[in-house]
């Protein structure tokens, strides 16, 4: 069973530009979960989506928004780029999003703002 | 809000001697669910070993371990025969019950810990 697929693994934007992120979950997983990893704030909480809806926001400002297809693939954009957003974006999936279940992650996509 | 502390930013460890990764975390919460997961330097995070919390008895994935102290609220990682392969950052998770409106999808990390494995 194939895992978690993100892309790309590595993108380098520059302040003001907007970016899109893919993350193809387990096949049959119906959760998606993204996160945010940087050394500072270490692993922080974006949003789920389940079912195409998103049904859980982190703390984090308007410009990051995300996504979620018929088949489950969820993508994540953020507009308005601004250094501090330079990071590793972690995908994660799961059957239903339910706290029992753990969470697979991707290898996540490296972002760097210059 | 629910937090995690691990306050080990940094252990090592000989190769097949055991070591213990530490966590606390804070809730008001009485079921729940704890993980820990080990990123290497490929950076997929992998799930190492997970805790209900209605469970006494602490759980063990082949050479690792829990000891889970609810009351304390302590969740630390026992890894017994340390293996060069162990070398990597470990998280510890905390997940609420579920709940889709504030917690679904949602776990909260520690700052990690990162484990050096020496030959």
């Amino acid at each position: 069973k194939a895992g978690v697929t993100q892309t790309p693994r590595y993108l380098i934007k520059t302040r003001g530009q907007q970016v899109t992120l893919s993350c193809s979950p387990i096949s049959g997983h119906r959760s998606v979960s993204w996160y945010q990893q940087t050394p500072g704030q270490g692993l922080q909480f974006l949003f789920e989506y389940f079912s195409e809806t998103q049904r859980n926001k982190g703390n984090f400002p308007g410009r990051f928004s995300g996504r979620q297809f018929s088949n489950s693939r969820s993508e994540m954009n953020v507009s308005t780029l601004e250094l501090g957003d330079s990071a590793l974006y972690l995908c994660a999936s799961s059957l239903l999003g339910q706290p029992n279940q753990p969470q697979h992650f991707g290898d996540g996509t490296r972002l760097s703002i210059l | 809000a629910q937090t995690v502390t691990q306050s080990q930013p940094e252990m090592s460890v000989q190769e097949a001697e055991t070591v213990t990764l530490s966590c606390t975390y804070d809730t008001s919460e009485s079921d729940y669910y704890l993980f820990w997961y080990k990123q290497p330097p490929s950076r997929q995070m992998i799930l190492v070993i997970r805790q209900e919390a209605y469970k006494q008895q602490n759980a063990t994935e082949n050479r690792f371990s829990v000891n889970f102290q609810k009351a304390a609220k302590s969740f630390s990682l026992k890894i017994s025969d340390s293996q060069l392969g162990d070398a990597a950052m470990y998280f510890c998770a905390y997940r609420s019950e579920f709940s889709i409106n504030t917690n679904a999808g949602k776990s909260t990390f520690g700052d990690g810990t990162t484990l050096t494995v020496k030959p």
